[in-house]
């Protein structure tokens, strides 16, 4: 299947101070990315849908000044926290479709995760 | 409103064999999913469902009842390892993931 890299995979930070989460599609181009955020114990929260050349597409309640996304290629998107707080500390997942005629299969690839922790 | 319903926690014997439940609730549908997931690392693609029946893939089968918005993992010849949450995600019409809140499968000797 597709592969999806996320990096880094832990990163910790000070309160205040901004962070950047990177997802690359490795073998295919994503033209739209998903950034999920996973607080323990719970199911996964779509944060916003990326699309490649064009503003994010954000879920209700998600802050877009402090969640920035930038899906400057089609096979990288970022996703940076800005003045992160403690209660930001989450795990942050992206994923995307291979959309490759002939490829899709209506799965999801994730990436590995990010558990992000604001101290 | 959109809604997946899957049983929180459940608990098996190693060797034997475990069905998880879903069902689900979405605006239109375009599929069904079953992921699993580790504590601590991203989802893994287990089944994909669209069509009425049973499919069927090593250990694991699934199966989508469409008219009844239900849908079953089952997992056979349980492993320590298959201890996991498994996540039910049911995709509407505008190929968005609906997910449920997951299954805690605990897997004892």
């Amino acid at each position: 299947g597709a592969v999806v890299s996320q990096h880094p995979s832990r990163v910790i930070c000070k309160s205040g101070t901004s962070v950047k989460i990177e997802c690359r599609s490795l073998d295919f181009q994503a033209t739209t990315m998903f950034w999920y955020r996973q607080f323990p114990k719970q199911s996964l929260m779509l944060m916003a849908t990326s699309n490649e050349g064009s503003k994010a597409t954000y879920e209700q309640g998600v802050e877009k000044d402090k969640f920035l996304i930038n899906h400057a290629s089609l096979t990288l998107s970022t996703l940076t926290v800005t003045s992160a707080h403690p209660e930001d500390s989450s795990f942050y997942i992206c994923s995307a479709r291979d959309l490759t005629s002939g490829r899709d299969t209506g799965e999801l690839f994730f990436g590995e995760g990010s558990r992000l922790t604001v101290l | 409103g959109q809604n997946i319903d899957q049983p929180t926690e459940m608990t098996a014997t190693e060797g034997a064999i475990v069905q998880i439940n879903c069902t689900y609730q979405t605006s239109g549908f375009n599929g069904l999913f079953w992921y699993q997931q580790h504590a601590g690392e991203a989802p893994t693609f287990l089944s994909y469902n669209v069509l009425d029946g049973l499919e069927e893939k090593g250990r694991f089968s699934s199966f989508l009842s469409r008219s009844k918005g239900y849908s079953y993992l089952l997992l056979k010849e349980l492993q320590m390892k298959d201890s996991a949450s498994y996540l039910c995600a049911s995709m509407d019409s505008n190929y968005q993931l609906i997910w449920g809140a997951g299954t805690k499968l605990i897997i004892k000797p």
